[in-house]
């Protein structure tokens, strides 16, 4: 089955440790995004990719990485720089559509928490 | 300032109990609307694009409607398993292609 997978669901980072979230999709979608949810608040948007090798900042980029060496890959880095991570972390894509937005499709996520 | 306004927050209603929620949108140039549902743990499962006004969606006892500021979610003979959070995102024209801006969610539970 096609979809977007996740790993690993749960991710416990200690004090000034970097943390890697994989997330890998067989859709053959050219559009990637990470975003972060925490309760109560709608999902923000940390990084996007629309074509390998190439991506941009969202609204709350600072603290986190991401490479998109791959069409099917988007890892995102949570590095010591983020003070606060905690938090539920959700990758999705979508096909490239010039005419009107597709919908994104998401994973399962990984709910990430400090030691 | 929220770009899209869910309401209510949280709703309580009894199985059978008909209902709407609300997706409301502050800005102009909308590129297309989308409701999506969200399980505890689990990621957003979609449910329905809408691109303009007067447009139309159903599935099951789910129906959504669209017109030029917002967007209802029409839930007909709730059962126990429609229990969920659902989430509204809109796509802005001048924004950048593919972008969603999401609201912060109506957590529905359905009561036997």
């Amino acid at each position: 089955d096609g979809g977007i997978t996740q790993s690993p669901k749960y991710l416990f980072r200690k004090e000034g440790q970097n943390v890697t979230l994989s997330c890998e999709q067989n859709l053959n979608h050219d559009a990637m995004y990470w975003y972060r949810q925490d309760p109560g608040q709608g999902l923000r948007l940390i990084y996007y990719s629309q074509i390998v090798n190439d991506f941009q900042k969202g609204d709350i980029a600072e603290g986190y990485s991401v490479s998109r060496e791959k069409k099917e890959s988007f890892p995102l880095t949570v590095t010591s720089a983020q003070k606060n991570p905690t938090a539920f972390y959700l990758c999705a894509s979508s096909s490239s559509n010039r005419v009107g937005n597709q919908p994104q499709h998401f994973g399962d996520g990984t709910r990430l928490s400090i030691l | 300032e929220d770009q899209v306004t869910q309401s209510p927050e949280a709703l309580r209603l009894q199985e059978g109990e008909s209902s709407s929620l609300n997706c409301s949108y502050t800005v102009s140039g909308l590129r297309g609307l989308f409701w999506y549902r969200q399980d505890p743990g689990k990621g957003p499962e979609f449910l329905f694009t809408l691109y303009s006004a007067g447009e139309e969606k159903e599935k099951e006892r789910l129906k959504a409607t669209l017109t030029k500021k917002e967007s209802f979610l029409h839930i007909t003979a709730p059962k126990p398993e429609d229990s969920a959070t659902y989430l509204c995102a809109v796509a802005l024209s001048g924004s950048t292609l593919g972008r969603l801006y999401f609201g912060r969610g109506t957590q529905l539970t359905v009561w036997p």
